[in-house]
């Protein structure tokens, strides 16, 4: 049962163009949303996250949206920069409920080409 | 300041034996999180530590055990190890209840021969 679920392998873009990952949930008690960040032979790396209360949250060139009602959730990079270039996971949480576990899905491979 | 630290980064073991992987959280950190990631899938949630006790657990087998020391720092234990538990586990560390901005460490690549 994927609980989160990234239905996109991978991405291709250029170099300054905007990138958009997609995630989709099924748990309606999942209230906090992250992404993370994994190169090659290193552990994931934050990058942002939004709380269930909100539906956008910015950072620099990183914005994730939220859709409540959809159960989507989106990470936009603008611009796309050939540093991006890793795999992208989107996890959940229900800390509400006390559950500090993260649900990751299975990840999205963005390559920026320059 | 120290990020999440595990060792080993690699190992190999045979199948039937048990193995042992060591994780120091980020300095500040109390809870610490195991995570089972396969090739090609994104990480499993497979038990959490707080305050030396388990706090939550993922859906693991009993051969999976794990141990949180006084300073925080934590094992995950393997036993009878089968070829499918070839994988990178991680361990990630956070501050009190929840896993909000959990930040990893950089992984031990286990691989069962």
């Amino acid at each position: 049962d994927q609980q989160v679920k990234q239905n996109s392998p991978s991405l291709s873009v250029q170099e300054g163009r905007i990138s958009i990952l997609n995630c989709d949930y099924t748990n309606s008690m999942f209230d906090y949303f992250l992404w993370y960040k994994k190169y090659p032979a290193e552990g994931p790396t934050f990058l942002i996250s939004i709380s269930s209360i909100k539906d956008k949250n910015e950072d620099g060139r990183f914005t994730v949206f939220l859709n409540k009602s959809a159960k989507h959730l989106s990470l936009h990079i603008v611009p796309s920069q050939p540093g991006d270039s890793a795999v992208y996971f989107c996890a959940a949480s229900a800390l509400s409920s006390n559950t500090g576990k993260l649900i990751f899905g299975q990840g999205t491979t963005l390559q920026v080409k320059p | 300041d120290a990020g999440v630290t595990q060792s080993p980064t690699h190992l190999i073991k045979t199948r039937g034996q048990q193995v042992t992987l060591r994780c120091s959280p980020k300095s500040g950190h109390d809870t610490v999180s195991w995570y089972q990631q396969a090739l090609g899938q994104g990480p499993q949630f497979i038990f959490q530590y707080y305050e030396e006790e388990e706090r939550q657990r993922g859906n693991f087998p009993d051969r999976f055990s794990g141990h949180q020391f006084p300073n925080y720092s934590s094992e995950l234990n393997v036993n009878a190890l089968l070829l499918g538990d070839s994988a990178l586990y991680l361990c990630a560390s956070s501050y009190g209840n929840g896993d909000t901005e959990a930040f990893f460490g950089q992984g031990t690549r286990l691989t069962v021969v």
